[in-house]
């Protein structure tokens, strides 16, 4: 069974950093391109980022290139997202996908939340 | 990286059928056949219902349907039902290597 779980949300103020992780399992990691799409609350869908299965393309939207870094260890089944300089509106639920062009399993997110 | 656009609402009674329309560009769902369709739940995530235009995981009823014309995708839910009632979104590869989503809509079944 394919699971994906997410964690490393939290609070933080303007500025600051956090790392999200994705345990992934049920499924050869490696093999796969893997995504992360957030949802600011009562807000719709929004692609964050993905990365192919090697680790070495990767992908940003806009309104994150710059400040987020995607990344992945093949050998612990782990996809990461390290978030800096956020701002408030990055506030939102971080999901972790797995896929690109189409995304097939979700985790349950991951709440991040950017306030002073 | 603009949303596709999507009603923001949509309704019908159990049993009738209902289509969301998803529309684009010749850059994302024109050009490309990665439109898939995810529905959700109210604190749920996500949920692959139609890739690639128009295919099936399996697992999802045949009652959903997906389709394409031009730069406009549409998601068809026959045979509604009280379970069915979620938001829905479309997305959609993009030519700048980016996928983009739809704003959602939301269906209640009355």
């Amino acid at each position: 069974e394919v699971q994906l779980l997410e964690s490393g949300g939290g609070l933080v103020h303007p500025g600051g950093s956090l790392r999200l992780s994705c345990a992934a399992s049920g499924f050869t990691f490696s093999n796969f391109a893997m995504s992360w799409v957030r949802q600011a609350p009562g807000e719709g869908l929004e692609w964050v980022s993905d990365i192919n299965g090697s680790g070495g393309n990767t992908y940003y939207a806009d309104s994150v290139k710059g400040r987020f870094t995607i990344s992945r260890d093949n050998s612990k089944n782990t996809l990461y997202l390290q978030m800096n300089s956020l701002r408030a509106e990055d506030s939102a639920v971080y999901y972790c996908a797995r896929g690109r062009k189409v995304s097939d399993y979700w985790g349950q997110g991951t709440l991040v939340t950017v306030s002073s | 990286q603009s949303a596709l656009t999507q009603p923001a609402s949509v309704s019908g009674s159990p049993g009738q059928s209902i289509t969301i329309s998803c529309t684009g560009t010749s850059s994302d769902v024109g050009g490309y056949n990665y439109v898939s369709w995810y529905q959700q739940h109210s604190g749920k995530a996500p949920k692959l219902m139609i890739y690639e235009v128009s295919n099936r995981p399996s697992g999802v009823p045949d009652r959903f349907s997906g389709s394409k014309s031009g730069n406009t995708a549409s998601l068809i839910i026959s045979g509604l039902q009280a379970e069915d009632e979620a938001d829905y979104y479309c997305s959609s590869y993009s030519s700048i290597n980016s996928v983009v989503f739809g704003g959602g809509t939301k269906l209640t079944v009355l």
